[in-house]
């Protein structure tokens, strides 16, 4: 079932600007994970934010966890070129069970 | 390269055929959880396995469809009599030992391209 889901499904920026992807979930959370693909590879993990932690940086990147809205936000400030990729947010819920992710965003940061 | 490995990259079967795609988690991790992703789509999760264990394949089609980590040697995630249906980017991701499925970061490996002709 699809727990995460991303808005918008698609941005597009100029270099420089600012990028906020919002993933917003339906269940309780354990912790709730950002990650980025590049086209044509593998996920690489960006942040993880626990259900008891408001906001995390990490670098340009920030993340924002509201338990009370069941939501979270990624924001790039300062894009670049290579931020274009699709992100995508996964949460974990109590227990031992795997991570579930969103369909993602596609991030085009536009030189 | 110390990273997850994936192994083919690509891989072509026609209908009817078995598939085999490998994964060597990274070095050091001992959880290995495989997933699917369509086209445009987020991952899908189809099995969690430890070292000779499956400890949840709730996301494993029942028919078809089988996963294995033994004691030795790479993760095999294999589809026998491979359908249209099962053409996707299939990706093997890994975690330490003393971790559970949720609560570390996932090492994802570049995947296999699955196309059934």
């Amino acid at each position: 079932s699809q727990q995460g889901e991303e808005d918008p499904q698609a941005l597009s920026i100029q270099e420089g600007e600012n990028a906020t992807m919002n993933c917003s979930y339906k269940t309780s959370i354990n912790n709730l994970q950002w990650y980025r693909q590049n086209s044509g590879r593998g996920l690489v993990h960006l942040i993880l934010i626990r259900s008891n932690e408001r906001e995390k940086h990490s670098g340009r990147l920030r993340v924002t966890l509201d338990t009370s809205k069941k939501s979270s936000s990624l924001l790039i400030t300062a894009s670049r070129a290579a931020d274009t990729a699709s992100y995508f947010c996964a949460t974990a819920t109590v227990g031992n069970t795997p991570l579930v992710f969103g369909k993602g965003t596609r991030l085009s940061v536009i030189a | 390269n110390a990273g997850v490995m994936q192994n083919p990259r690509h891989l072509v079967r026609r209908r009817g055929q078995e598939a085999r795609l490998r994964c060597s988690p990274m070095k050091g991790h001992s959880h290995v959880y495989w997933y699917r992703q369509l086209p445009e789509e987020g991952l899908k999760f189809m099995v969690y396995l430890q070292k000779e264990n499956i400890i949840d394949e709730s996301g494993m089609p029942k028919e078809r469809f089988s996963a294995e980590f033994p004691k030795e040697g790479p993760s095999i995630l294999r589809i026998q009599q491979v359908v249209r249906g099962d053409s996707a980017a299939y990706f093997c991701a890994s975690s330490p030992p003393g971790t559970g499925a949720n609560n570390s970061p996932l090492h994802f490996g570049n995947g296999t391209r699955l196309t059934v002709t």
